[in-house]
């Protein structure tokens, strides 16, 4: 079993519909990254939380750290929201950058 | 101020041959990271190196894989006598003097590395 796992895989949805990516963990941590891959493989870094919830325009983050499980939300969605989308975990007592990466979940948000 | 460069972007090598791929971070980031993206895989930590000093190398293959990140330069990831099971996308990713890994890390395009 992964330490990060993501759901959905694959994920279809129509433009303006409100969107939940999940990920659950099985190690303790001391950073979350979302992370945004885009059609060409290009890496944007979108959040990264150790507690709480964070909100950059329409895009929402939560994590629960009791439950080892955290969740990415978009809202209106749209057509260039695209992406395959990466939770990425910091175990403690893990370097900076040494993350664990879940395998992604692929969106495709149509017209 | 351009973002995290990567060359080349494909970079076709012969098994057996050697691979060598750059990464000149964003100004005044000081910290480098390379990750391994193979084929239907998600991404993999490789090496995180300040400038001249590797800091933590768990991710590195024990054995034709090297990083360094000089005073002077890019960072380079050299793979010596490739396999075919080396064809992957390398991503690099930069960020600040102190550190900060969180929503101020930049990645670059990635190197993708076929082996024939």
């Amino acid at each position: 079993k992964n330490e990060v796992e993501q759901s959905p895989q694959n994920l279809t949805a129509q433009e303006g519909e409100f969107i939940t990516i999940n990920c659950s963990y099985s190690v303790g941590i001391s950073a979350l990254h979302w992370l945004q891959q885009h059609p060409g493989g290009g890496i944007v870094s979108l959040f990264m939380l150790s507690s709480g919830k964070k909100k950059h325009g329409r895009l929402i983050a939560t994590i629960n750290i009791q439950e080892k499980h955290s969740s990415l939300h978009i809202t209106a969605s749209h057509p260039r929201d695209s992406a395959v989308y990466i939770c990425a975990v910091r175990s403690e007592g893990g370097s900076q950058g040494n993350l664990i990466f879940g395998k992604g979940t692929k969106l495709s948000v149509k017209p | 101020n351009a973002g995290v460069m990567q060359n080349p972007r494909h970079l076709v090598r012969r098994r057996g041959q050697e691979a060598r791929l750059r990464c000149s971070p964003m100004k005044g980031h000081s910290h480098v990271y390379w990750y391994r993206q193979l084929p239907e895989e998600g991404l993999k930590f490789m090496v995180y190196l300040q400038k001249e000093n590797i800091i933590d190398e768990s991710g590195m293959p024990k054995e034709r894989f090297s990083a360094e990140f000089p005073k002077e330069g890019p960072s380079i990831l050299r793979i010596q006598q490739v396999v075919r099971g080396d064809s992957a996308a390398y991503f690099c990713a930069s960020s600040p003097r102190y550190g900060r890994m969180g929503t101020e890390a930049f990645f670059g395009q990635g190197t993708r590395l076929t082996v024939v």
